[in-house]
């Protein structure tokens, strides 16, 4: 089974600074990990997922993420955000199908 | 990309009646499909297993007579949830593996259910 943690519930920003989400996982076995976005009233988007390979893993919006697997971790990023940002984030992994969502964190844009 | 509508977006009904939500994938096929429940800033909890041509595979806790679920072709599972109560109002996502894709999911718009 594996769970994950994330560790920030809400994280407040001033636009075009950055922002970093954590993001700690458990598992047995090797897992695929992923970030996704969902903003108000919507289903989720995927950000960006780590299956193999590099552990820094770029993906859409500017986002990326990278993975630890010494520390199991998969801290996600932005170098300057814009409000556009504001959503919920949340953090998943799985090694099959079946994805183990964390509890997400709230980031909010300010101007 | 690989697209999954879910229908309707949002629902208000009466307390003791059945509402069905669908979950189309649009533009590929899916043996299997997944059922969330996400409660007000929570995150999302798996309900069940949608499996085309078989039965649902329900996650512990959830009662399979309350929430039917039904896989009738590759690109449509329904799930109705039956004999509503306030208790039931939340925020129903659907995904789906697209097969090749490395295990990434897509997911449906969601459904917002109220039931008054």
């Amino acid at each position: 089974a594996q769970s994950v943690t994330q560790l920030d519930s809400q994280v407040p920003v001033f636009e075009e600074a950055p922002v970093e989400l954590r993001c700690n996982y458990s598992s047995s076995v090797s897992v695929y990990l992923f970030w996704y976005v969902q903003y108000p009233n919507q289903g989720l988007q995927l950000l960006l997922k780590y299956l193999s390979g590099s552990t820094l893993v770029k993906g859409i919006n500017g986002f990326e993420a990278e993975f630890n697997k010494s520390q199991t971790s998969f801290h996600l990023r932005k170098p300057s955000v814009h409000i556009s940002d504001t959503a919920e984030y949340f953090c998943a992994v799985t090694n099959d199908y079946k994805l183990s969502f964390g509890a997400g964190t709230t980031v909010t844009v300010r101007a | 990309g690989a697209v999954v509508s879910q229908h309707p977006s949002r629902v208000i009904c009466k307390s003791g009646t059945s509402v069905k939500i669908e979950c189309r994938s649009l533009d590929f096929q899916a043996t299997t499909m997944f059922w969330y429940r996400q409660f007000p800033k929570q995150s999302l909890m798996l309900m069940a297993t949608s499996n085309e041509g078989s039965k649902a595979t329900y996650e512990q806790g959830v009662e399979k007579d309350k929430f039917l679920i039904n896989h009738a072709s590759l690109t449509l599972s329904t799930l109705t949830v039956t004999s509503a109560h306030p208790e039931d109002s939340s925020f129903y996502i659907c995904s789906a593996p697209v097969e090749g894709m490395n295990t990434e999911a897509f997911f449906g718009q969601g459904t917002r259910l109220t039931v008054v």
